[in-house]
């Protein structure tokens, strides 16, 4: 069965920084296209950013590119999404998903439960 | 980037009823569109993608169509378990584009 577990969220102030982790199991790791969504409060979802299996190509929504890095380390089944120059509108449940392949395009065939990121002063 | 207008924002159905719900492209997008559906505290579930491929393991009241522009999800007889929030995502080119949501209520 293919899980995908989130952590790593918390409260911060804008400004700071946070590393969101999201540990895949059930599959092989690094056969997959990973990617992260995010939901602000009373809002839909976002598409945030997505890698190849490879890791060699990373795309970033515009609202994030700069301050955001996806990175996957395979040795341990993980996607992590390094934020920083946090603004209060990041504020949001932040959920990874996996792609049906290798590529980057296509859909999110599995998600996980999502981690809470709050940026407030 | 290609904008996704998800339509209607919500509705009031009842149990049994046929719904549809539909999304448009502002650009070409062929069959690359999935549908989703997300109760609030828990994983989003992809429903159909390709436009019409119903997810294995997904209730066959659920069903896609559409290319290009314009698509559809079509829940044939609502269940009390599909009250809750549908999207739709292009998977056509980046940026991912979903569609606004849909909140289908009793």
């Amino acid at each position: 069965e293919v899980q995908l577990v989130e952590s790593g969220g918390g409260f911060v102030q804008p400004g700071e920084t946070l590393r969101l982790s999201c540990v895949g199991s059930g599959f092989i790791f690094s056969s997959y296209a990973m990617t992260w969504v995010r939901q602000a409060p009373g809002k839909g979802l976002e598409w945030v950013s997505s890698s190849s299996a490879t890791g060699g190509t990373t795309y970033y929504a515009e609202s994030v590119e700069g301050r955001f890095t996806l990175s996957r380390d395979y040795s341990k089944n993980t996607v992590y999404l390094q934020m920083s120059g946090l603004r209060d509108e990041d504020t949001a449940v932040y959920y990874c998903a996996r792609g049906p392949g290798n590529s980057p395009r296509g859909y999110f065939q599995h998600w996980g439960h999502g981690t809470l990121v709050t940026v407030s002063a | 980037a290609i904008q996704m207008t998800q339509s209607p924002s919500s509705l009031s159905a009842s149990v049994g009823d046929r719904v549809t719900i539909t999304c448009r492209a502002s650009q070409d997008i062929r069959s690359d569109l999935s549908w989703y559906q997300h109760k609030p505290g828990t994983a989003p579930k992809l429903l159909i993608y390709a436009a019409s491929t119903l997810q294995s393991g997904v209730p066959s009241r659920f069903s896609g169509s559409g290319s290009g522009t314009e698509f559809t999800l079509t829940i044939s007889s609502l269940q009390p378990e599909d009250f809750t929030t549908y999207y739709c995502l292009q998977d056509s080119r980046f940026p991912r584009t979903f569609g606004g949501g849909t909140k289908v209520e009793i």
